[in-house]
């Protein structure tokens, strides 16, 4: 039973556009939530996160959204760059020491 | 930052031999760090969860005697899969968290082949 799903396999979109990746969770007890950046045979490299208390949180190109009434959060990066080409995990936690549930993961191609 | 350092990045190993995996905190004390294994094209799964000087907690489905990992000090954890099968190749990746942010930050991850 995946807790953790994001739908999308991959997707493409062009550059200067925006990237909108999406997940959603099952597990109310989630408090905290993550996305990562992932290269083949390298380990996660973390972008963005946001707790259960907030709906967005914004770092430069990058936004998180949650909803948490529908269990969804959503990814945003404006404007997309051929360098943000990269598989894209959504992770979660319920807190404390727990460590996280990823999604599968979306492979995000930007085209020139 | 925050820097966990993993090692080796890869490893081939003979069916039946066991092989080790360490993962250090750089510049931090990691009091709990976890690893994950991500089989080719899947999820990143949470294999266990270790904390400095008490047994590590093992996800349901993982078993306890064939990855055993080790937690002795606040900078160190490691993991070694014993009596390796092919079936246990697969990306390794340690994370360790990090208590003033509640953020977590990973290794770059070992790739294991068993042959």
């Amino acid at each position: 039973d995946q807790q953790v799903k994001q739908n999308s396999p991959s997707l493409s979109v062009q550059e200067g556009r925006i990237s909108i990746l999406n997940c959603d969770y099952t597990n109310s007890m989630f408090d905290y939530f993550l996305w990562y950046k992932k290269y083949p045979a390298e380990g996660p490299t973390f972008l963005i996160s946001i707790s259960s208390i907030k709906d967005k949180n914004e770092d430069g190109r990058f936004t998180v959204f949650l909803n948490k009434s529908a269990k969804h959060l959503s990814l945003h990066i404006v404007p997309s760059q051929p360098g943000d080409s990269a598989v894209y995990f959504c992770a979660a936690s319920g807190g404390g020491a727990d460590g996280l549930t990823f999604g599968k993961g979306t492979h995000l191609i930007i085209q020139p | 930052g925050a820097v966990v350092s993993q090692h080796p990045s890869w490893v081939i190993c003979k069916s039946g031999t066991s092989v080790k995996i360490e993962c250090r905190s750089l510049d931090f004390q990691a009091t709990t760090m976890f690893w994950y294994r991500q089989f080719p094209k899947q999820s990143l799964m949470l294999m266990a969860t270790s904390n400095e000087g008490s047994k590590a907690t093992y996800e349901q489905g993982v078993e306890k005697d064939k990855f055993l990992i080790n937690h002795a000090s606040l900078t160190l954890s490691t993991l070694t899969v014993t009596s390796a099968h092919p079936e246990d190749s697969s990306f390794y990746i340690c994370s360790a968290a990090l208590a003033a942010s509640g953020g977590y930050t990973f290794g770059s991850g070992t790739r294991l082949t068993v042959v």
